[in-house]
């Protein structure tokens, strides 16, 4: 069974400039989650949706974070204008549900580097 | 105050050795789920374990074990016998309710484990 799919795995950028990243969730998974992880910390929730709804973006920074997972599926994640700050690993998780009990599984990640 | 506090930021150990991962969080539900994930270089986490609030025993599967204290809320991982392709960086993890219909999985800072030859 295929897991979770990310690209691009690596991006540099300059600030100011718009970038974006991929996910393919594990087929037949309804929930999918975006967080973002800085260096020595742990992964931190941006948002997670339910099929193609998103019930919990409390921690995605609107003025320049955007996400969309059209038909429920693929989930992309833009930022734009990207900041120094935005530099860390993008990492997508998908699960069956969003019963708390269920696992996330995790794709590889996008190391994003802003200079 | 951290939800999920991992006071072992890094741990060298000998391989053979038996190396214990701490985990203290701290919640108000009295329903909730802890985790452990492993993410080695490649950074991809890895599922390893999950227990319930209401499930204490503790568990042993192959050279991994759990120990889940509710009264200390304290839910720490051995690996025994540890191996070199155990290096890697172990999260724990609390799954409760936040405040309204969504349940959010809380990780904690990690603790880089570094099994040498």
């Amino acid at each position: 069974e295929a897991g979770v799919v990310q690209s691009p795995r690596y991006k540099i950028i300059e600030k100011k400039q718009p970038v974006a990243f991929w996910c393919n969730p594990i087929s037949g998974h309804n929930t999918l989650y975006w967080y973002r992880q800085n260096l020595g910390q742990g992964p931190e929730l941006l948002i997670r949706y339910e099929n193609e709804e998103a019930v919990d973006d409390s921690q995605l920074p609107k003025d320049r974070f955007s996400a969309e997972r059209l038909k429920g599926v693929d989930s992309t994640l833009k930022i734009q204008p990207a900041e120094l700050g935005d530099s860390a690993v993008y990492l997508c998780a998908s699960s069956l549900d969003a019963s708390r009990h269920n696992e996330q599984f995790f794709g590889p990640g996008t190391r994003l580097t802003v200079l | 105050a951290q939800k999920v506090t991992q006071a072992q930021t890094e741990i060298s150990v000998v391989e053979k050795e038996d190396v214990t991962l701490d985990c203290v969080y701290e919640t108000r539900d009295t329903t909730y789920y802890l985790f452990w994930y492993k993410q080695p270089p490649s950074g991809e986490l890895v599922f390893l374990i999950r227990r319930n609030s209401f499930d204490e025993q503790n568990e042993i599967s192959g050279r991994y074990s759990w120990n889940f204290q509710k009264s200390t809320s304290s839910f720490n991982f051995t690996i025994t016998a540890s191996q070199v392709v155990d290096s890697a960086v172990y999260f724990c993890a609390l799954s409760e309710q936040d405040g309204g219909s969504n349940y959010k999985l809380t990780f904690g800072k990690g603790t880089l484990l570094t099994v040498n030859p």
